[in-house]
């Protein structure tokens, strides 16, 4: 069975901190890395994509992937009370499809 | 922005009655995708589908389901004979190209008595 995994935390922060969220998986032949935000009773929202080893920024997000750890995070500078949702990982397996296998997601909550 | 819309919100229905849920994915994509999450579970994949037929499904995804694309705008899930442990918000999804980079409909919550 493919899995993904989370701490489901919650994370809580302060406001301003950096807030780090880790995700392991399973299939070491798993290609394409993605993250989604959930707020409550909402649908998943695509925050950020990482397809190579290493790190990938996009404002305040930044992704990393250690293929050889089977390991995937998400840090949040400048952590802001807007950001307090659940964030999901997933993984597409098999790569190159739409079919995604996801973790039970992170709660993080950002503390005025 | 373009989005994903999905009717109704919230239906619910008795158990063994038949449920068509529908989203009107985002129109220059080319594949679409449902996805369930039951309260406080992980999000599961159902089924894709591209070009007009399922291109993968899951284990969830058995007899009493079936999706359908009957024009050009709509997608739609049937349940055929709804259980109690159908009762799930369901999640319509779409991309423009086959990866995991998808758009979420809102969901719609199904509730099975």
């Amino acid at each position: 069975q493919k899995e993904v995994e989370q701490n489901s935390g919650p994370l809580s922060v302060p406001e301003g901190a950096i807030a780090s969220l880790n995700c392991t998986y399973s299939d070491r032949g798993s290609q394409s890395f993605f993250w989604y935000r959930q707020y409550s009773g909402k649908s998943p929202e695509l925050i950020m994509s990482i397809y190579s080893n290493g790190d990938k920024e996009d404002g305040r997000f930044t992704a990393q992937l250690n293929k050889a750890s089977q390991y995937v995070s998400l840090l949040i500078r400048d952590s802001q009370p807007s950001d307090s949702a659940t964030y999901l990982c997933a993984v597409n397996i098999p790569s190159n499809t739409g079919k995604l296998i996801f973790g039970q997601g992170t709660t993080l909550q950002v503390k005025p | 922005e373009p989005e994903v819309t999905q009717t109704p919100s919230h239906q619910v229905t008795q158990m063994g009655q038949e449920v068509i849920l529908r989203c009107v994915p985002i129109s220059n994509h080319l594949y679409f995708y449902w996805y369930r999450q039951i309260l406080g579970q992980k999000v599961e994949f159902l089924v894709s589908f591209y070009n007009n037929e399922i291109s993968e499904k899951s284990e969830i995804f058995d007899d009493q389901f079936s999706v359908e694309r009957p024009d050009g705008s709509n997608f739609t899930l049937k349940i055929r004979s709804t259980k109690l442990e159908d009762s799930a918000m369901y999640f319509c999804a779409s991309s423009w190209g086959n990866t995991g980079e998808l758009f979420f409909g809102e969901g719609s919550r199904l509730t099975v008595l």
